[in-house]
């Protein structure tokens, strides 16, 4: 069965550089969530879509944003990236915003130098 | 807001049973999840309580309790596949998830 994809899988940038990580959910899910989870941390919810729209906000930095697409797939766009933003980013997706599903990617490993 | 306390480490043999607890405090609660993280890798669902009580799947088991805050987590029969970090996670008011810091399983032969 087809699984959440995210790409890249690892990506390295120094400090004040951006990042684009991208999310397709599985076909037909509607939401999409993105979560940062630190060296020995648990993953901390930073935002989440349902059909394109922003329906939850999270501990998501100012430095940060991300949208939604028509085709569902969603982009977490960094900006002024800070050391403390190595982290591996997880997105998540589900059908319909209530569903207590949620399926995990294999995560994005940002690494910040 | 919320707050999910789990003890962190454990060791315990192939064949045995561990238990894995879970406390939490939250405004709102919409379910209680157990997830499954292997290192470097994706958390994977391993079982959801929304009502008090005890639900089986396969060699885990996952029980709540609403009214305590509580939760545990059962593996049975350990397998050295296992050893992973076990996370619960609750769904508050809203949808998101509110992660407790995660219990490390190492199995031993």
């Amino acid at each position: 069965a087809a699984g959440v994809i995210q790409s890249p899988r690892h990506l390295i940038k120094e400090k004040r550089e951006t990042a684009t990580l991208k999310c397709y959910p599985i076909p037909r899910h509607d939401t999409v969530y993105w979560y940062q989870q630190g060296p020995g941390q648990d993953p901390q919810f930073l935002i989440s879509f349902y059909e394109k729209m922003q329906s939850d906000k999270g501990s998501i930095p100012d430095r940060f944003s991300a949208q939604q697409f028509s085709d569902y797939h969603s982009e977490l766009n960094m900006s002024s990236l800070e050391l403390g933003d190595s982290a591996l980013y997880f997105c998540a997706s589900s059908l319909g915003s209530q569903s207590y599903e949620q399926y995990f990617g294999p995560g994005t490993r940002l690494t910040v130098t | 807001g919320q707050n999910i306390d789990q003890p962190t480490e454990m060791t315990a043999t192939e064949g045995a049973i561990v238990q894995i607890n879970c406390t939490y405090q939250t405004s709102g609660f919409n379910g209680l999840f157990w997830y499954q993280q292997h290192a470097g890798e994706a958390p994977t669902f391993l079982s959801y309580n929304v009502l008090d009580g005890l639900e089986e799947k396969g060699r885990f088991s996952s029980f709540l309790s609403r009214s305590k805050g509580y939760s545990y987590l059962l593996l049975k029969e350990l397998q050295m596949k296992d050893s992973a970090s076990y996370l619960c996670a609750v769904k508050g008011g809203n949808n998101r998830l509110a992660f407790g810091k995660g219990n490390q399983v190492v199995v031993i032969p």
